[in-house]
């Protein structure tokens, strides 16, 4: 299967600081990438779709001003959590669609995002 | 709006075959998926089926897919202890890209 890389996969943050998490999508171009959010136990729920060279499409409830998504190129996406808080704390994880122009995704590893 | 449902848990002895179960709504989906995640990780992509399809086999798994009563299966032949992990089902949303999953399954495997 296609390979998606998350960095960091783990990160502690002080509340208050910023933190980006990189996504790529390393042996397909990948014109659209998602970001999730998995709380413990629980299924994936998406935040937003993020289209190449275009304004990332949040979800209903996601504040787009706190979850900044940049699609600067056709195998990179980047997640920023601005002024982290503990409730943000959570795994991350993204995926990359549009391989072969079929809907399916394939998932980076997660990044465990802690905000003490 | 979409939804889809599976079954929280389900537990097999080393050997025997496993049956994860999952209902969808959306009846214009073209494809659906079976994901797998380990604790810690991302989520592995297991198998997926057109919608046209009955049924489609890849070694020990085995997909099921019932449109009339969308309901879609996985059957793995002699379920390991490498087996145990959570299960997601998911259909795409025509047009969209976008997946909805489900809740997953918790498959525990009992030597």
């Amino acid at each position: 299967g296609a390979v998606v890389s998350q960095h960091p996969s783990r990160v502690i943050c002080k509340s208050g600081t910023s933190v980006k998490i990189e996504c790529r999508s390393l042996d397909f171009q990948a014109t659209t990438m998602f970001w999730y959010r998995q709380f413990p136990k629980q299924s994936l729920m998406l935040m937003a779709t993020s289209n190449e060279g275009s304004k990332a499409t949040y979800e209903q409830g996601v504040e787009k001003d706190k979850f900044l998504i940049n699609h600067a190129s056709l195998t990179l996406s980047t997640l920023t959590v601005t002024s982290a808080h503990p409730e943000d704390s959570s795994f991350y994880i993204c995926s990359a669609g549009g391989r072969g122009g079929t809907d399916t995704q394939y998932f980076g590893p997660g990044t465990r995002l802690t905000v003490l | 709006g979409e939804d889809v449902e599976q079954s929280l848990f389900l537990s097999v002895r080393e050997g025997d075959s496993s049956v994860i179960n999952c209902t969808y709504t959306d009846s214009s989906s073209t494809y659906l998926y079976w994901y797998k995640q380990e604790p810690g990780a991302g989520l592995q992509l297991l198998t997926y089926i057109f919608s046209n399809m009955d049924m489609k086999q890849d070694q020990r798994l085995t997909v099921l897919l019932n449109k009339k009563d969308k309901h879609l299966s996985l059957r793995i032949a002699d379920t390991q202890t490498g087996d145990s992990a959570i299960y997601f089902c998911a259909e795409s949303i025509a047009g969209t890209g976008k997946l909805i999953f489900g809740q997953g399954t918790t498959l525990q495997v009992k030597p």
